[in-house]
């Protein structure tokens, strides 16, 4: 069955740096989320892409997020300022069309130091 | 802004017994609703869903009830089974939108 991946699966980066995390869609997905989860709290919603462009994003999504669909496979999110407060586990997801369900990746779990 | 509720942390079910996970939302504008499960280190799975359109949707051993006056949903597992241990979460959307509202989860632990 085909799956949603993530890259690196870890990632441990310095605060005040910059911070790409990748993820791979299911290949005929049109609409793409990031989520992020920080311990012990809800799994909270971040941004949508549709069309190569956002579609939906939430308060979290601040400027020093963006998001990227550089070559029609990758689905990107950077952070270009990376605060103690942005570790978490970040999740790519991807859905066919509107009305069906979300397909997660296993995700990336961000620590910053 | 809790617009999804799972209020149980936790439940414990004997094997073969059933399981029922309980979810309350408060946007009455919710039209879709879906449940995942999650266990360590790994992302959601999607489980089953249900649009307002029904009150229940079954898919093996696993039947979603939709409430829309009281707007609550629950998750029926039965008969369950160890490896049904997990954390579920209840998600919520509108079927025009696309941010899906998370419940905090519920930590299911199946006792063989």
């Amino acid at each position: 069955e085909p799956e949603v991946t993530q890259t690196p699966s870890h990632q441990v980066t310095q605060m005040g740096q910059e911070v790409i995390l990748r993820c791979v869609p299911i290949s005929n997905h049109l609409y793409f989320y990031w989520y992020r989860q920080i311990l012990g709290q809800k799994v909270e919603f971040l941004v949508s892409f549709y069309n190569n462009e956002i579609s939906e994003k939430s308060e979290i999504f601040d400027d020093q997020f963006s998001v990227e669909r550089p070559d029609g496979s990758n689905f990107t999110l950077k952070i270009r300022s990376t605060k103690l407060e942005d570790s978490a586990m970040y999740f790519c997801a991807s859905r066919r069309t509107g009305d069906q369900p979300q397909h997660f990746g296993d995700g990336t779990r961000l620590s910053i130091l | 802004d809790q617009q999804v509720k799972q209020n149980s942390p936790s439940l414990s079910v004997q094997e073969g017994r059933i399981s029922i996970l309980n979810c309350d939302y408060t946007n009455s504008m919710f039209d879709y609703f879906l449940w995942y499960k999650k266990y360590p280190a790994e992302g959601p799975t999607f489980l089953i869903s249900i649009s307002s359109i029904k009150d229940k949707n079954e898919d093996g051993r696993f039947t979603v009830f939709l409430n829309k006056s009281a707007k609550h949903l629950s998750l029926h597992i039965v008969p369950s089974q160890p490896g049904d241990s997990a954390v579920y979460f209840c998600a919520a959307s509108e079927m025009s939108g696309n941010q899906f509202y998370f419940g905090t989860g519920t930590s299911l632990t199946v006792i063989p």
